[in-house]
């Protein structure tokens, strides 16, 4: 268990919908990372918050959006969706933004199933 | 940019086999390297990281060295179990700017049979 939890683990929606996944990162970290995997495209980083600021940006589409808040949970919005965003989206917290002594640890994932 | 190339699986093992799967990196600056594990409907865990040239992580009887000559972080088990079945994923994070993301290789699929 690395301690970082994720909610809900399935979420089955139709197109055109709209979604929110939740992290809660581990205890003191303050970066939250979210990866989205799929089968065509492997594991993707998609964006990374630090301490409620967004500290990177990846390859998110403009229908996608996170937030991160003041308690450092964050959520990740997806819109209008389309059977292409039928993923595995990851979460992942760390300490610190980044370094060489950083490590990201990762929740079990939401599965997201676009019909 | 970044990018983590590791061999395709799947690879199929009996138990006890050595196990070696190949990676190589291209990377602006000086990376750490990780692998992570997904084991069958679960997230990732790190396995080992290594985050200077010549460093070795280990971890679980797994091994693998930071190796820049060659840009690899070949991941090596010398006995492997059944449990060991997963999916194995090469990373780096960059170190020069200041974005941390990880970049993932496409993942390599392992079963172990008994």
């Amino acid at each position: 268990d690395s301690g970082v939890t994720q909610t809900p683990k399935h979420l089955i929606t139709a197109t055109g919908q709209r979604v929110t996944l939740r992290c809660s990162p581990r205890s003191g970290d303050l970066s939250v990372y979210w990866y989205q995997q799929s089968l065509d495209q492997g594991l993707q980083f998609l964006i990374q918050y630090y301490n409620g600021e967004e500290r990177a940006k990846g390859n998110i589409l403009e229908r996608f959006s996170a937030q991160q808040f003041p308690d450092l949970h964050s959520e990740l919005n997806l819109s209008s969706l389309e059977l292409g965003d039928s993923a595995l989206y990851f979460c992942a917290s760390s300490a610190l933004a980044g370094g060489i002594t950083d490590t990201q640890y990762f929740g079990p994932g939401t599965r997201l199933t676009v019909l | 940019g970044n990018s983590v190339t590791q061999m395709e699986g799947p690879v199929t093992l009996s138990e006890e086999a050595f196990l070696t799967i190949n990676c190589t990196y291209t990377a602006t600056g000086y990376p750490s390297l990780f692998w992570y594990v997904q084991y069958p409907g679960e997230g990732l865990q790190l396995l080992l990281k290594a985050t200077k040239a010549d460093d070795k992580g280990s971890n679980k009887g797994f091994e693998a060295t930071y190796r820049k000559e060659t840009t690899s972080f070949h991941l090596e088990k010398g006995s492997v179990q059944v449990s060991d079945s997963a999916v194995y994923f090469c990373a780096l994070s960059s170190r020069r700017s200041n974005d941390y993301k990880l970049s993932f290789g496409a993942g390599t699929t392992v079963t172990v049979r008994a």
